[in-house]
């Protein structure tokens, strides 16, 4: 199995630009997580997908976020416009069974995308 | 608001050692559920050990065992006999009825 996979690796863009970042999941999980991760915040959930059903999206920073899962095999992340306080790696995660709760069980990441907005 | 601390960036030990990571934590919740997730290399988000707030006995599994005082609002998690594929990022996690935070993670190396 390929594993879960992010494009673009690395993106470098100006501010006031819309940035679309991408993931395919593990083919079979159900569940599809997108996280950011900064210095200052550490890891954070920004939003996850059931059965390409957005259940938790409280994670999500403002309204220039947004994120969709058009089919099982194929989310994005956008952000419109970009700012620099957006700068950070954003991972996408997959896994069978949701995090957290009675049932948890491993998630696999992907390998990032390291944003910069200038 | 729930907030995760892990006060320790990095840590390193000799292989066959114990270590332990600690983890404070606050919620104004009385159910929740707290974790410590493995980072390697890998990238993979594996799922170490797991506490529900409400039982009091401490949660293990085989060399793994935590210390959870509730009232102290503490997570500590013992590695006991560490072994060289324990080397990886430990976060500790919490999950209330609201979204899961994480600590700023601890990077953990188990040296030959």
């Amino acid at each position: 199995d390929a594993g879960v996979i992010q494009s673009p690796r690395h993106e470098v863009t100006e501010m006031g630009q819309e940035v679309t970042l991408r993931c395919k999941p593990i083919s079979g999980h159900d569940y599809l997580f997108w996280y950011r991760q900064t210095m200052m915040r550490g890891l954070e959930l920004l939003i996850y997908f059931n059965n390409n059903v957005p259940i938790d999206d409280s994670g999500m920073p403002e309204d220039r976020f947004s994120a969709k899962m058009p089919n099982a095999s194929f989310s994005t992340l956008k952000i419109q416009p970009s700012e620099p306080r957006d700068s950070a790696v954003y991972f996408c995660a997959s896994s069978l069974l949701p995090l957290g709760g009675a049932r948890s069980e491993t998630q696999y990441f992907g390998p990032g995308t390291r944003l910069l907005v200038l | 608001a729930q907030t995760v601390t892990q006060s320790q960036p990095e840590m390193s030990v000799q292989e066959a050692e114990t270590v332990t990571l600690s983890c404070t934590y606050d919620t104004s919740e009385n159910n929740y559920y707290l974790f410590w997730y493995k980072q390697p290399p890998s990238r993979q988000m594996i799922l170490v050990i797991r506490q529900e707030a409400y039982k009091q006995q401490n949660a293990t599994e085989n060399r793994f065992s935590v210390n959870f005082q509730k009232a102290a609002k503490s997570f500590s998690l013992k590695i006991s006999d560490s072994q060289l594929g324990d080397t990886a990022m430990y976060f500790c996690v919490i999950q209330g009825a609201q979204k899961l935070v994480f600590g700023q993670g601890t990077r953990l190396t188990i040296n030959p």
